[in-house]
């Protein structure tokens, strides 16, 4: 079963421009996450998508920053216009619905990492 | 404000060690507490989880230790290999973290000595 991806592994823009990061998540699972980890510091969390809904945007960090699932499927993040605090990784998450209580884990992608110059 | 502090950042053991990794919170709501291993190139991978109704959890050569009125938990990795070389992050989550609103700690970049 293939796991979380995500694309481009690798992103360098100048300030000003624009980037587009995609991720898709495991095969039904309906929650898909969005984190960020800005070097040397935590992880933060960004948003939550339950199918094509966003459930959480409370970490995002301002108006340049959208988020899409459409179809409930992949989701992407642009962030436009970019700027130097930007640069970091952006990892994608998935998870299963919780069943009986149960948290279903979270699967992490392997992150897009975007420097801004 | 860091609702998640983590200790130490960095680690060195040598193999066969006994590696110890700190962690307190501050929000009384947390009741789901992960623990992730992440290797270089690699996302995020869970390693071992706790909910406060316990006060430890072991998995092979891993365990948790939980003490809720201090609010700290640790992690403790028994018989240290070069294999387990990778950062851990902990975590901590309200609601059993259904939301997946994981608050993570900054990171502990462990190295394991041949």
């Amino acid at each position: 079963e293939a796991g979380v991806t995500q694309f481009p592994s690798h992103s360098v823009i100048e300030k000003g421009q624009t980037v587009t990061l995609r991720c898709d998540p495991i095969s039904g699972h309906d929650n898909l996450y969005w984190y960020r980890r800005v070097m040397g510091k935590e992880i933060k969390f960004l948003l939550h998508f339950v199918k094509e809904s966003k459930q959480d945007e409370s970490g995002m960090p301002n108006n340049r920053f959208l988020a899409e699932r459409t179809g409930g499927t992949y989701s992407t993040l642009k962030v436009q216009p970019a700027e130097l605090e930007d640069s970091g990784v952006y990892f994608c998450a998935s998870s299963q619905e919780k069943i009986a209580g149960v948290t279903g884990e979270l699967f992490f992608g392997e992150g897009s990492r975007l420097t801004v110059l | 404000q860091q609702q998640v502090k983590q200790s130490p950042q960095s680690l060195i053991v040598q193999k066969g060690g006994i590696s110890i990794i700190n962690c307190a919170y501050e929000n009384t709501a947390f009741d789901y507490f992960p623990w992730y291993q992440q290797f270089p190139g690699k996302g995020p991978a869970l390693l071992i989880a706790i909910r406060p109704d316990v006060s430890e959890k072991k998995e092979g050569r891993f365990t948790i230790s939980f003490n809720k009125s201090a609010k700290q938990f640790s992690l403790h990795i028994m018989d240290s290999q070069p294999g387990d070389s990778a950062t851990y992050f902990c975590a901590a989550s309200e609601e059993g973290g259904s939301q997946g609103n994981l608050i993570f700690g900054k990171g502990t970049k462990l190295s394991v000595k041949p």
